[in-house]
């Protein structure tokens, strides 16, 4: 079955530079989710579309933007990089919030 | 704002006991809530789902219960082998206001099964 694709799966960035995670979901799933997780911490919510439209936002900084386009597939885009934007960045997709969501394997984000 | 809170927050056991892992949630409009598997520096791998309306669901050695009233959940393993041996993580999936579909998790069960 297919799931949730993340691009690339690791990426060292010096500080100030820039980084794009790229997330193709599950094909027919029209909802993607973005999520952070640093050392030793849960998953913290970033930012959420639906049908192309963002939907949510959470703990997202400034430095950051998203979008998803019209193939359903989204792109995180990530200035200024910090020290502390080192991070696995997790993005899933879902068909419809009572069916759960499927996470993708995430992009391992080392800034030094 | 939901808070999500998982109970032990480390948990060593031998191989073949049965365990209990804990999950508890302050805001009940939740859609369904879902537990995860991640291995050090892994993804996440949905283990089960239970949705608001459903008491428990179960997958093999797992069984999961809900009891949306109350707010928690609890994750059963039977017969645990060290290729358990991960954290596990509980979300639910919200139903309120501007939190509409979004998860949110605790801070997961580190789990060791040993030989």
């Amino acid at each position: 079955a297919a799931g949730v694709i993340q691009s690339p799966r690791h990426l060292i960035k010096e500080k100030r530079e820039t980084a794009t995670l790229k997330c193709y979901p599950i094909p027919r799933h029209d909802t993607v989710y973005w999520y952070q997780q640093g050392p030793g911490q849960d998953p913290q919510f970033l930012i959420s579309f639906y049908e192309k439209m963002q939907s949510d936002k959470g703990s997202i900084p400034d430095r950051f933007s998203a979008q998803q386009f019209s193939d359903y597939h989204s792109e995180l885009n990530m200035s200024s990089l910090e020290l502390g934007d080192s991070a696995l960045y997790f993005c899933a997709s879902s068909p419809g919030h009572l069916y759960g969501y499927t996470f993708g394997s995430g992009t391992r984000l080392t800034v030094v | 704002k939901q808070e999500v809170t998982q109970i032990p927050a480390a948990l060593s056991v031998p191989e073949g006991e049965n365990l209990v892992l804990n999950c508890s949630f302050t805001d009940s409009a939740i859609y369904n809530l879902q537990w995860f598997r991640q291995d050090p520096g892994k993804g996440l791998t949905s283990l089960l789902l239970i949705q608001s309306s459903q008491r428990e669901q179960t997958s093999g050695r797992l069984n999961a219960s809900l009891d949306k009233s109350s707010g928690r959940s609890t994750l059963y393993i039977a017969a645990s082998q060290p290729g358990d041996s991960a954290t596990y993580l509980c979300a639910v999936i919200e139903a309120g206001g501007t939190s509409y579909g979004k998860l949110t998790f605790g801070q997961g069960t580190i789990l060791t099964v040993h030989p």
